[in-house]
Protein backbone atom coordinates (compact mmCIF):
# COMPACT_ATOMS: atom_id res chain seq x y z
CA UNK A 1 0.00 0.00 0.00
CA UNK A 2 0.70 3.63 -0.29
CA UNK A 3 3.13 4.97 2.18
CA UNK A 4 3.56 8.47 3.60
CA UNK A 5 6.31 9.66 5.68
CA UNK A 6 6.61 13.43 7.63
CA UNK A 7 9.70 15.20 8.12
CA UNK A 8 10.89 16.41 10.58
CA UNK A 9 9.36 14.20 13.43
CA UNK A 10 10.28 16.82 16.01
CA UNK A 11 10.52 20.99 15.28
CA UNK A 12 10.82 23.35 18.61
CA UNK A 13 10.74 26.90 17.42
CA UNK A 14 10.51 30.35 19.17
CA UNK A 15 7.22 32.41 19.08
CA UNK A 16 7.69 34.32 15.85
CA UNK A 17 9.75 31.95 13.59
CA UNK A 18 8.45 30.55 9.88
CA UNK A 19 8.21 26.35 9.85
CA UNK A 20 8.11 23.93 6.82
CA UNK A 21 6.61 20.45 7.38
CA UNK A 22 7.50 18.10 4.72
CA UNK A 23 5.37 15.05 3.35
CA UNK A 24 6.25 12.83 0.68
CA UNK A 25 4.08 9.75 -0.62
CA UNK A 26 4.99 6.47 -2.44
CA UNK A 27 2.37 6.73 -5.07
CA UNK A 28 0.43 9.12 -7.11
CA UNK A 29 -2.80 10.31 -5.18
CA UNK A 30 -6.09 12.36 -5.68
CA UNK A 31 -6.47 13.24 -2.38
CA UNK A 32 -4.27 14.74 -0.07
CA UNK A 33 -5.17 16.51 3.70
CA UNK A 34 -3.16 18.38 6.33
CA UNK A 35 -4.19 18.21 9.58
CA UNK A 36 -3.64 19.96 12.73
CA UNK A 37 -4.16 17.57 16.09
CA UNK A 38 -4.89 19.80 19.39
CA UNK A 39 -3.93 18.56 22.21
CA UNK A 40 -7.32 17.19 23.14
CA UNK A 41 -6.78 15.10 20.23
CA UNK A 42 -8.96 16.40 17.40
CA UNK A 43 -7.88 16.65 14.09
CA UNK A 44 -8.65 20.17 12.82
CA UNK A 45 -8.66 20.20 8.91
CA UNK A 46 -6.24 22.66 7.56
CA UNK A 47 -5.97 22.04 3.75
CA UNK A 48 -7.63 19.49 0.89
CA UNK A 49 -4.54 20.17 -1.61
CA UNK A 50 -4.07 17.21 -4.34
CA UNK A 51 -2.31 19.32 -6.07
CA UNK A 52 -1.05 23.69 -6.28
CA UNK A 53 -0.95 25.86 -3.44
CA UNK A 54 -3.60 27.01 -1.01
CA UNK A 55 -3.24 29.79 1.73
CA UNK A 56 -5.29 30.27 5.02
CA UNK A 57 -3.83 33.56 6.59
CA UNK A 58 -0.43 32.60 7.78
CA UNK A 59 -0.58 28.70 6.85
CA UNK A 60 -0.13 28.55 3.41
CA UNK A 61 0.38 24.39 1.53
CA UNK A 62 1.65 23.54 -1.29
CA UNK A 63 1.84 19.88 -3.06
CA UNK A 64 3.92 18.39 -6.34
CA UNK A 65 1.98 15.80 -7.40
CA UNK A 66 4.33 14.69 -10.12
CA UNK A 67 6.89 14.37 -7.08
CA UNK A 68 5.06 13.29 -4.91
CA UNK A 69 5.72 15.74 -2.21
CA UNK A 70 3.43 18.38 0.18
CA UNK A 71 4.87 21.31 2.20
CA UNK A 72 2.77 23.13 4.99
CA UNK A 73 4.38 26.38 5.71
CA UNK A 74 3.95 27.78 9.32
CA UNK A 75 4.70 31.55 8.87
CA UNK A 76 4.95 34.11 12.31
CA UNK A 77 4.62 30.95 14.24
CA UNK A 78 2.42 31.40 17.26
CA UNK A 79 2.28 29.37 20.78
CA UNK A 80 -0.98 28.43 19.55
CA UNK A 81 0.55 26.66 16.16
CA UNK A 82 1.69 24.13 19.11
CA UNK A 83 0.38 20.52 18.29
CA UNK A 84 0.84 17.47 15.64
CA UNK A 85 0.67 18.15 12.11
CA UNK A 86 -0.49 15.44 9.55
CA UNK A 87 -0.69 14.48 6.61
CA UNK A 88 -3.13 11.81 5.14
CA UNK A 89 -3.52 10.66 1.38
CA UNK A 90 -6.03 8.73 -0.21
CA UNK A 91 -9.93 8.69 -1.24
CA UNK A 92 -11.83 6.06 0.27
CA UNK A 93 -9.31 5.30 3.29
CA UNK A 94 -6.56 8.07 4.49
CA UNK A 95 -3.06 6.51 5.53
CA UNK A 96 -1.64 9.40 7.79
CA UNK A 97 1.76 10.00 8.13
CA UNK A 98 3.64 9.19 11.75
CA UNK A 99 3.04 13.75 12.07
CA UNK A 100 5.24 16.66 12.93
CA UNK A 101 4.84 17.32 16.63
CA UNK A 102 5.38 20.97 16.95
CA UNK A 103 6.51 23.46 19.71
CA UNK A 104 6.60 26.96 19.80
CA UNK A 105 8.00 28.52 22.69
CA UNK A 106 7.35 31.73 23.94
CA UNK B 1 -24.39 23.18 9.89
CA UNK B 2 -23.54 20.10 12.96
CA UNK B 3 -20.54 18.95 12.78
CA UNK B 4 -19.15 15.23 13.52
CA UNK B 5 -19.90 13.87 17.26
CA UNK B 6 -18.52 10.95 19.38
CA UNK B 7 -19.42 9.39 22.76
CA UNK B 8 -18.32 8.71 25.25
CA UNK B 9 -15.41 10.99 25.35
CA UNK B 10 -13.38 8.50 27.67
CA UNK B 11 -14.36 5.26 28.44
CA UNK B 12 -12.26 2.71 30.90
CA UNK B 13 -12.89 -1.21 30.21
CA UNK B 14 -11.03 -4.34 31.52
CA UNK B 15 -9.79 -6.96 29.09
CA UNK B 16 -12.37 -9.30 27.98
CA UNK B 17 -14.83 -6.81 27.91
CA UNK B 18 -16.78 -5.65 24.95
CA UNK B 19 -17.43 -1.80 24.28
CA UNK B 20 -19.89 0.31 21.68
CA UNK B 21 -18.92 3.88 20.29
CA UNK B 22 -21.11 5.93 18.57
CA UNK B 23 -20.73 8.44 16.01
CA UNK B 24 -23.34 11.04 14.26
CA UNK B 25 -22.12 12.89 10.82
CA UNK B 26 -21.63 15.77 9.94
CA UNK B 27 -25.31 16.80 8.54
CA UNK B 28 -25.92 15.78 4.55
CA UNK B 29 -23.02 13.44 4.54
CA UNK B 30 -23.34 9.41 3.95
CA UNK B 31 -20.53 8.09 4.63
CA UNK B 32 -18.67 7.37 7.93
CA UNK B 33 -15.14 5.87 8.57
CA UNK B 34 -13.79 4.77 11.87
CA UNK B 35 -9.48 5.02 12.52
CA UNK B 36 -7.74 3.97 15.61
CA UNK B 37 -4.78 5.83 16.57
CA UNK B 38 -2.51 4.31 19.28
CA UNK B 39 -0.38 6.73 21.49
CA UNK B 40 2.83 8.29 19.36
CA UNK B 41 1.27 7.00 16.12
CA UNK B 42 -0.69 8.34 12.90
CA UNK B 43 -4.48 7.31 12.90
CA UNK B 44 -5.26 4.30 11.14
CA UNK B 45 -8.31 3.19 9.09
CA UNK B 46 -10.47 0.71 10.54
CA UNK B 47 -13.26 0.66 8.30
CA UNK B 48 -15.82 2.87 6.53
CA UNK B 49 -19.95 2.71 6.00
CA UNK B 50 -21.63 3.88 3.26
CA UNK B 51 -25.37 3.82 2.91
CA UNK B 52 -25.59 1.32 5.99
CA UNK B 53 -23.44 -0.95 4.03
CA UNK B 54 -19.66 -1.88 4.93
CA UNK B 55 -17.15 -0.15 2.00
CA UNK B 56 -13.54 -1.04 2.68
CA UNK B 57 -11.85 -2.65 5.52
CA UNK B 58 -8.39 -2.12 7.15
CA UNK B 59 -5.98 -4.53 8.69
CA UNK B 60 -8.40 -5.20 11.58
CA UNK B 61 -9.54 -8.04 13.24
CA UNK B 62 -13.27 -9.42 12.67
CA UNK B 63 -14.08 -8.82 16.43
CA UNK B 64 -13.95 -4.59 15.20
CA UNK B 65 -17.65 -4.40 13.53
CA UNK B 66 -19.84 -1.44 13.03
CA UNK B 67 -22.99 -0.40 12.02
CA UNK B 68 -24.47 2.55 10.28
CA UNK B 69 -27.98 3.41 10.39
CA UNK B 70 -30.48 4.94 8.11
CA UNK B 71 -30.01 8.70 9.43
CA UNK B 72 -26.30 7.88 8.62
CA UNK B 73 -24.80 8.16 11.99
CA UNK B 74 -22.15 4.64 12.83
CA UNK B 75 -21.21 2.48 15.91
CA UNK B 76 -17.71 0.69 16.27
CA UNK B 77 -17.94 -2.39 18.21
CA UNK B 78 -14.81 -4.26 19.92
CA UNK B 79 -15.25 -7.66 21.52
CA UNK B 80 -12.79 -9.08 23.51
CA UNK B 81 -10.67 -6.15 24.72
CA UNK B 82 -7.12 -6.33 24.79
CA UNK B 83 -4.72 -4.22 26.16
CA UNK B 84 -3.29 -3.13 22.82
CA UNK B 85 -6.99 -1.65 22.24
CA UNK B 86 -6.34 1.27 24.12
CA UNK B 87 -6.38 3.85 21.95
CA UNK B 88 -8.16 6.81 20.39
CA UNK B 89 -10.73 6.04 18.62
CA UNK B 90 -11.57 8.66 15.79
CA UNK B 91 -14.88 9.28 13.42
CA UNK B 92 -15.31 10.84 10.46
CA UNK B 93 -17.62 11.54 7.77
CA UNK B 94 -17.48 12.90 4.09
CA UNK B 95 -20.33 13.86 1.81
CA UNK B 96 -19.69 10.31 -0.50
CA UNK B 97 -16.59 7.40 -1.28
CA UNK B 98 -17.65 8.38 -5.24
CA UNK B 99 -15.71 11.43 -5.01
CA UNK B 100 -12.67 12.25 -3.80
CA UNK B 101 -13.29 15.11 -1.01
CA UNK B 102 -12.38 16.46 2.28
CA UNK B 103 -12.89 13.59 5.30
CA UNK B 104 -13.72 15.49 8.72
CA UNK B 105 -13.44 14.39 12.15
CA UNK B 106 -15.00 14.19 15.07
CA UNK B 107 -13.47 14.75 18.78
CA UNK B 108 -12.72 10.92 19.16
CA UNK B 109 -13.11 8.46 21.92
CA UNK B 110 -10.47 7.83 24.45
CA UNK B 111 -10.75 3.87 25.61
CA UNK B 112 -8.29 2.64 28.20
CA UNK B 113 -8.56 -0.76 28.38
CA UNK B 114 -7.06 -2.44 31.80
Amino acid sequence: GIQVEQSPPDLILQEGANSTLRCNFSDSVNNLQWFHQNPWGQLINLFYIPSGTKQNGRLSATTVATERYSLLYISSSQTTDSGVYFCAVGAQKLVFGQGTRLTINP
Amino acid sequence: ETGVTQSPTHLIKTRGQQVTLRCSSQSGHNTVSWYQQALGQGPQFIFQYYREEENGRGNFPPRFSGLQFPNYSSELNVNALELDDSALYLCASMLSPLRTDTQYFGPGTRLTVL
